[in-house]
């Protein structure tokens, strides 16, 4: 079964510092990955996704994802963090395309000024 | 693009009671929808998975007679707890997957908070 493993329940970094979130799956295959923000009391958008392309990820708001399959990762990162990146993270795994995701426990990120 | 609603986004319903929440995706067809749980400072759990016309898939562990779910049409499914009780309150989330183009990645709705008094 496919799990994923979120380093960190809580990250905490200063306003400009680089932001790094951490992931690993377990999965005998190369799935399809995801990394989710939640704000408090919303649902969840998608950040970026891994889908086999490109192991390097861009996604919005400045965040960025590398796939490493020696290393089954899928960490994210951000250069400089902002207040408003203030919130809870998730990373998710999917065997394939339009299958049920497997979450990870979260990481809520706080970003002090 | 790709917008999912929820309705109603809160509800505080009396122990016994059934609750209806709607899922719809606004500007795209849904081939499948997904109903997730979430308790607090926890992770989302999917209960069922919901594909247009046909019956729902639940995960091991979810009460199919208790979490109905009905996918009538490309653009709604509703998530019916029957009965509720105070352990049923949580956050109730939905996703959706479309047609061609949007076929890898599930898009969410805000979220329904139930709260069983």
């Amino acid at each position: 079964a496919q799990s994923v493993t979120q380093l960190g329940s809580h990250v905490s970094v200063s306003e400009g510092a680089l932001v790094l979130l951490r992931c690993n799956y377990s999965s005998s295959v190369p799935p399809y990955l995801f990394w989710y923000v939640q704000y408090p009391n919303q649902g969840l958008q998608l950040l970026l996704k891994y889908t086999s392309a490109a192991t390097l990820v861009k996604g919005i708001n400045g965040f960025e994802a590398e796939f490493k399959k020696s290393e089954t990762s899928f960490h994210l990162t951000k250069p400089s963090a902002h207040m408003s990146d203030a919130a809870e993270y998730f990373c998710a795994v999917s065997m394939e395309y339009g299958n049920k995701l497997v979450f990870g426990a979260g990481t809520i990120l706080r970003v002090k000024s | 693009g790709a917008v999912v609603s929820q309705h109603p986004s809160r509800v505080i319903c009396k122990s016994g009671t059934s609750v209806k929440i709607e899922c719809r995706s606004l500007d795209f067809q849904a081939t499948t929808m997904f109903w997730y749980r979430q308790f607090p400072k926890q992770s989302l759990m999917l209960m069922a998975t919901s594909n247009e016309g046909s019956k729902a898939t639940y995960e091991q562990g979810v009460e199919k007679d208790k979490f109905l779910i009905n996918h009538a049409s490309l653009t709604l499914s509703t998530l019916t707890v029957t009965s509720a009780h105070p352990e049923d309150s949580s956050f109730y989330i939905c996703s959706a997957i479309g047609l061609a183009g949007l076929t890898d990645t599930q898009y969410f709705g805000p979220g329904t908070r139930l709260t069983v008094l």
